[in-house]
């Protein structure tokens, strides 16, 4: 158990709805990470967050925002979404250390675009 | 553009067997470099860490090592056990300052460990 956690673990939708992933950083992280996973794909960066502000954007669509609130849990709206949409959506919380930072990953939120 | 290519893209081993995966990187500069574990479904888990002075880095049966000059990094699997089935993903930081480490992954090298 990395610490993080993450809500829902599964979401089922139809194509042009919007839905909220939630993600719990751990205790004390001040960084949250979102990532997408496709099917047989590597992790994607979409956006990172440092203590409620927007620090740095990935390959984040348009139609996809994200924030942080002050008690440090993050959400990522995704909306009109599409059947390419379909993925795992992981967010990850960081703390630096002397060779740079380490990423905990949550389990993961899988969405599925019907 | 910064890329982590990882081969094979699958291996089947013998439980017991020992393996080695490879990771090629064009990350530039670098800042560190970490294995991370995937388990079907679930979110990776790290495994090493190492930055560019490092050459080598254990954790167990698990065993990194990394050519900053060649830019290629390994992980080689010790007696291998049915639980190491996952997907191991390389993981390149740049260097990037202000406290932003966009990560860079492989598609990630499945292993699958039979009896």
């Amino acid at each position: 158990d990395s610490g993080v956690t993450q809500t829902p673990k599964h979401l089922i939708t139809a194509t042009g709805q919007r839905v909220t992933l939630r993600c719990s950083p751990r205790s004390g992280d001040l960084s949250v990470y979102w990532y997408q996973q496709s099917l047989d794909q590597g992790l994607q960066f979409l956006i990172q967050y440092y203590n409620g502000e927007e620090r740095a954007k990935g390959n984040i669509l348009e139609r996809f925002s994200a924030q942080q609130f002050p008690d440090l849990h993050s959400e990522l709206n995704l909306s009109s979404l599409e059947l390419g949409d379909s993925a795992l959506y992981f967010c990850a919380s960081s703390v630096e250390g002397l060779r740079g930072e380490t990423q905990y990953f949550g389990p993961g939120t899988r969405l599925l675009v019907l | 553009k910064n890329q982590v290519e990882q081969s094979p893209q699958s291996l089947i081993i013998l439980e017991g067997k020992n393996c080695t995966l490879q990771c090629n990187y064009t990350v530039s500069p670098f800042s560190n470099l970490r294995w991370y574990k995937q388990d079907t479904g679930r979110g990776p888990v790290s495994l090493t860490i190492m930055t560019f002075s490092e050459n080598t880095k254990s954790n167990g049966r698990y065993t990194a090592t990394l050519d900053a000059d060649t830019k290629q990094s390994s992980l080689h699997i010790t007696a291998s056990q049915l639980s190491d089935s996952a997907s191991y993903i390389c993981v390149v930081s740049p260097y990037s300052g202000a406290g932003s480490y966009q990560l860079t992954f492989g598609k990630g090298t499945k292993l699958s460990v039979i009896p």
